[in-house]
């Protein structure tokens, strides 16, 4: 069962406006939240985390949001730059293990 | 060396052979992680270690898999007689502690043909 959800296979967004990617779990006993930016032939790269008792989490042009009442989290990059294009996986931590979501490719266009 | 290290990049594999995937974690990284990712997927995870000590392997798919860390270092993922669907790309991370972020390799890419 996908306990780590990621709905938007894709998203386009034009170069200095908001990218807003979404993620939604369904194990409360996540307690670690991160994400996670992948180029291809390279490995996930970490970006930003947050912890369980936060509900947000700020680095830079990066932040993250957590709404546990809703078992949902969002990253905000702002503003989108061209190398931001690239997959993004939001990745949540129970007992050390990560369970994944499937990835949301960015586009940033000129 | 400064990151976690996979090798090979590459393998191509006939079916039925036995494979041995290496990582090296970073230096002093208590944590290590093993993850299979198919094509258009996220990482599954698949067992993962606390120095030697294999914590979990509940995600490894079959009893043809197995890994191990004898030192509390150096990993090893093997995977005997390989079948076609365990293609995908292999991803070791390692982490100072479970729990927090955790650094990937860049992966082996597996094909079985």
């Amino acid at each position: 069962d996908q306990q780590v959800k990621q709905n938007s296979p894709s998203l386009s967004v034009q170069e200095g406006r908001i990218s807003i990617l979404n993620c939604d779990y369904t194990n409360s006993m996540f307690d670690y939240f991160l994400w996670y930016k992948k180029y291809p032939a390279e490995g996930p790269t970490f970006l930003i985390s947050i912890s369980s008792i936060k509900d947000k989490n700020e680095d830079g042009r990066f932040t993250v949001f957590l709404n546990k009442s809703a078992k949902h989290l969002s990253l905000h990059i702002v503003p989108s730059q061209p190398g931001d294009s690239a997959v993004y996986f939001c990745a949540a931590s129970s007992w050390g293990k990560l369970q994944f979501g499937a990835g949301t490719q960015v586009v940033v266009t000129p | 060396g400064a990151g976690v290290s996979q090798s090979p990049r590459y393998k191509v594999a006939k079916r039925g052979q036995d494979v041995a995937l290496r990582c090296d974690p970073i230096s002093g990284h208590v944590s290590l992680f093993w993850y299979q990712q198919a094509l258009g997927q996220g990482p599954e995870f698949l067992t993962y270690f606390q120095n030697e000590a294999q914590l979990d392997k509940s995600g490894l798919p079959s009893d043809r898999f197995f890994a191990e860390r004898p030192e509390g270092s150096v990993s090893t993922l093997k995977i005997q007689r390989t079948q076609q669907e365990d293609s995908a790309v292999y991803l070791c991370a390692s982490s100072p502690t479970g729990g927090t972020e955790a650094f990937f390799g860049q992966g082996t890419r597996l094909t079985v043909v």
